[in-house]
């Protein structure tokens, strides 16, 4: 039973592509978001949804796009990708006022 | 400042030591605080949440002080498998999580 999934696990790609990264969470959490954990380990907030409605979004580049097409649903679409992208994505989810549970997260290398 | 910052570490201690770690924030609204655990390649997952009045779980103890704006954490007893990197994590009233940027620990038998 996993709470929260994202695809894909492992992500390389040529600079310039656009990709996507999907995450789903199964425990009726009504808010979901998405974090980066750069090369020094620092997880850095990027969005937040609550009920498919965008919450927070930090200084975050446009070229990152996230998408809510339902509660249990948060994707993650990059445009023109760059090298300084490269980095762990997890995505989470929470209903307040409880913590946070993870997905696996999804190690993105851009080449 | 950061919004939550921590030891920088690395702790490296013996099994059996007893370690602590100590992490300010900056935002005084802040409303809920938590230790995360994270493992090598691995995504963090929740320790403990800190109490006001301070908790204790097993081996590990967690204090918070709101008007000094500082958490702590206390692991006794040091077992090989508590090796990982501790994040301290601060809620504010916006349901957002606002990491540190974590203390490496690792216990050496």
């Amino acid at each position: 039973d996993t709470a929260v999934s994202q695809t894909p696990k492992y992500l390389v790609t040529q600079m310039g592509n656009d990709k996507s990264i999907k995450c789903e969470q199964n425990l009726g959490h009504d808010t979901m978001y998405w974090y980066k954990q750069d090369s020094k380990k620092f997880l850095k907030i990027m969005f937040s949804y609550n009920n498919k409605e965008l919450i927070i979004n930090e200084t975050v580049p446009n070229r990152f796009s996230p998408k809510s097409p339902d509660k249990a649903h948060l994707n993650l679409h990059i445009n023109s990708l760059e090298l300084g992208d490269s980095a762990v994505y997890f995505c989470a989810s929470s209903h307040y006022p409880s913590f946070f549970y993870f997905g696996p997260g999804t190690r993105l290398l851009v080449l | 400042r950061k919004e939550v910052e921590q030891d920088p570490g690395p702790f490296n201690v013996p099994e059996g030591a007893t370690v602590a770690f100590n992490c300010t924030y900056s935002n005084s609204a802040s409303q809920s605080f938590f230790w995360y655990r994270q493992d090598c390649r691995k995504e963090p997952k929740l320790l403990m949440s800190v109490y006001s009045s301070g908790n204790e779980d097993g081996r590990f103890t967690a204090q918070l002080n709101r008007a000094s704006q500082y958490i702590s954490l206390l692991i006794r007893d040091s077992k090989l498998s508590d090796s990982a990197t501790y994040l301290c994590v601060v809620k504010g009233n916006n349901n957002d999580m606002r990491f540190g940027a974590g203390t490496r620990l690792t216990v050496k038998p």
